[in-house]
């Protein structure tokens, strides 16, 4: 089955300071993939779109310019969190489409990375 | 907006039979997945659903009714790992999922 991994699987970082997070499709090509955001019980809120190769498209109310996502290839999508604040501690899921398969509506999740912001 | 509601919590007996609920508004739909979330984890795909009727898959089963925006996934013979968070996504027109809040489900013996 499709795999993607997150690195790290968690982070603590001191405040004003930026992290970044990997998302990588291992055994099959994503020309999506998706970050999400999930604070303690509640449900992930997708925070942007990442296609490969252009511009991430933002969900509304997530700021760009602090959360900077780049998809360079079609295995790796990377997630900065810039100026870093103890709000933006969570965990941080990524999740990536299949290219052209049949189960191309399924996404296939990362394990997470839990990042917590000192 | 595109709202999706589901339970927050419920509770069941080892072995016994459960059913989460999820509605969601209809226009765009293009698909309803659940998912198994424990904590801590990343979720994990349980089913999908993009016409109407129910999907079985062992223990699980998933129902969609499209015109009525409703969903419910069935859980049997209820055993205690199933104790999670239950989410239901949609997907409207484009690629993207919108997840409900979840529905907490803890299994007692």
């Amino acid at each position: 089955g499709a795999v993607v991994s997150q690195h790290p699987s968690w982070v603590i970082c001191k405040s004003g300071t930026s992290v970044k997070i990997e998302c990588r499709s291992l055994d099959f090509q994503a020309t999506t993939m998706f970050w999400y955001r999930q604070f303690p019980k509640q449900s992930l809120m997708l925070m942007a779109t990442s296609n490969e190769g252009s511009k991430a498209t933002y969900e509304q109310g997530v700021e760009k310019d602090k959360f900077l996502i780049n998809h360079a290839s079609l295995t790796l999508s990377t997630l900065t969190v810039t100026s870093a604040h103890p709000e933006d501690s969570s965990f941080y899921i990524c999740s990536a489409r299949v290219v052209g398969g049949d189960s191309s509506y399924e996404q296939y999740f990362g394990p997470g990375t839990r990042l917590t912001v000192t | 907006g595109q709202n999706i509601d589901q339970p927050t919590e419920m509770t069941a007996t080892e072995g016994a039979i459960v059913q989460i609920n999820c509605t969601y508004q209809t226009s765009g739909f293009n698909g309803l997945f659940w998912y198994q979330q424990h904590a801590g984890e990343a979720p994990t795909f349980l089913s999908y659903n993009v016409l109407d009727g129910l999907e079985e898959k062992g223990r699980f089963s998933s129902f969609l009714s499209r015109s009525k925006g409703y969903s419910y996934l069935l859980l049997k013979e209820l055993q205690m790992k199933d104790s999670a968070s239950y989410l239901c996504a949609v997907r409207w027109n484009t690629d993207k999922l919108i997840f409900g809040t979840g529905t907490r489900l803890q299994v007692f013996p």
